[in-house]
Formats: structure tokens, C-alpha cells, sequence
């Protein structure tokens, strides 16, 4: 069965500072990994994806993801933090096959300070 | 185009009575979620719908829940009779295959609370 771990509850980061929000998963056969935001009281925006291709995927934002198969990990950067990018990020993977099911990490809370 | 559309945004009911949340899809998306929402549990997976046709129905909690989806432009999601335990925040998800662009577009959820 596939899953999505972000082992971290929370990131804590000075504005300015580079940021890594960590993520891995488990799904058989070639994965399409995402990262979406939500802010407070909102629904979850789409940040980027990885489907195919390099392994370097760039987003909205600024944010961008690196996709390593060999440790299965999908983690999301950013070079250099804005306090408006304190919000809820997840990470989420489907199956690259026809059963879409689009399983979600616990979410981890990404807190800048100014 | 206007998005995924959840009605309503808030719904705040008494124990035992039924609660229908209703969902509008992005016109032309194949794929609908049904996603639950709590500070315990985090985002879970509900049910997920193809081509109006329930799929996985493996994260419906209990039988009190039951989702539907009569066409490819609206769903909904019953609870009969809610419980104080229910509630969460319910999200719909759509998203369309075939077009390079899996990832799911959510609508702004709507908060239920059940007392």
C-alpha cells in the first residue's frame, strides 16, 4: 500500500534562511509526488509536482522539490524563507497507474521568523 | 473557471441528524476526492470517485457515511445520524488524467461541527 511520511511536525526558520521541509514515501511502481500548502481557514493550494524527468522540480512561490528514488524521498526547499511562508505543507503521492488515489503526509507546519 | 465548489462552507448540526455535503467539481475532471480533516487524524482519505464511479471507499469510517456522485458535475457526502465525533473540516478534490497534470485542485472545505 503506498504512504507518505514527513517526519517532522514542525520547521522553525529565520526569514533569509534556506528551508527543507522532508518528506519520503512508499508506492510500487513509479510514483507522481506533490506538495501542496494550506494556509489558515483555507483549502490546500497545488505548490509542484514530480511525475517524470529531472529530478529537480521547480514551483510556485520559489519553492522547488528534489526527487530521489534511492531514498525514496521527495523534500521541499526553498532558498531563501519569507514569513509569509509560514503556513501547513504536505506531501502527497499517487500511483503513476490508472487507480489515482492521492494519499496524503500528516502535514508539517512550517514556521518563519522574522 | 471557478474551481471546485463546496457547499456550504459551514454546517454546525445536533447529534443524530443527517448532514449532506455537496460538491461541484473543475468542468471536465475525471477524479473526485472526498478528504476529512482533523487536528488527530491529519488529511484522510474518504472515498475517491472515476468517471462518476466510486473507486476506493476504504476510508469511509463507518456505515453512517455514504457518498454519491449522480453525474459528472456534482457529489455529495452523507452522515446518518452525525455524531460530536464527526466533526472535522471535509474537503472534494478534483483532477483530470490524460493531460500531464495529475495533481488534484481542492475546494475551500467545509467545517462541520456536530454538537
Amino acid at each position: 500500500a503506498q504512504s507518505v511520511a514527513q517526519p517532522e511536525d514542525q520547521v522553525n526558520v529565520a526569514e533569509g534562511n534556506p528551508l527543507t521541509v522532508k518528506c519520503t514515501y512508499s508506492v510500487s511502481g513509479n510514483p507522481y509526488l506533490f506538495w501542496y500548502v494550506q494556509y489558515p481557514n483555507r483549502g490546500l493550494q497545488f505548490l509542484l509536482k514530480y511525475i517524470t524527468g529531472d529530478n529537480l522540480v521547480k514551483g510556485s512561490y520559489g519553492f522547488e522539490a528534489e526527487f530521489n528514488k534511492s531514498q525514496t524521498s521527495f523534500h521541499l526547499k526553498k532558498p531563501s524563507a519569507l514569513v509569509s511562508d509560514s503556513a501547513l505543507y504536505f506531501c502527497a503521492v499517487r500511483e503513476g497507474s490508472n487507480t489515482g488515489k492521492l494519499i496524503f503526509g500528516q502535514g508539517t507546519t512550517l514556521q518563519v521568523k522574522p | 473557471d471557478a474551481g471546485v465548489i463546496q457547499s456550504p462552507r459551514h454546517e454546525v448540526t445536533e447529534m443524530g441528524q443527517e448532514v449532506t455535503l455537496r460538491c461541484k467539481p473543475i468542468s471536465g475532471h475525471d477524479y473526485l476526492f472526498w478528504y476529512r480533516q482533523t487536528m488527530m487524524r491529519g488529511l484522510e482519505l474518504l472515498i475517491y470517485f472515476n468517471n462518476n464511479v466510486p473507486i476506493d471507499d476504504s476510508g469511509m469510517p463507518e456505515d453512517r457515511f455514504s457518498a454519491k456522485m449522480p453525474n459528472a458535475s456534482f457529489s455529495t457526502l452523507k452522515i446518518q445520524p452525525s455524531e460530536p465525533r464527526d466533526s472535522a473540516v471535509y474537503f472534494c478534490a478534483s483532477s483530470i488524467t490524460g493531460t500531464g497534470r495529475p495533481e488534484a485542485f481542492f475546494g475551500q472545505g467545509t467545517r462541520l461541527t456536530v454538537v
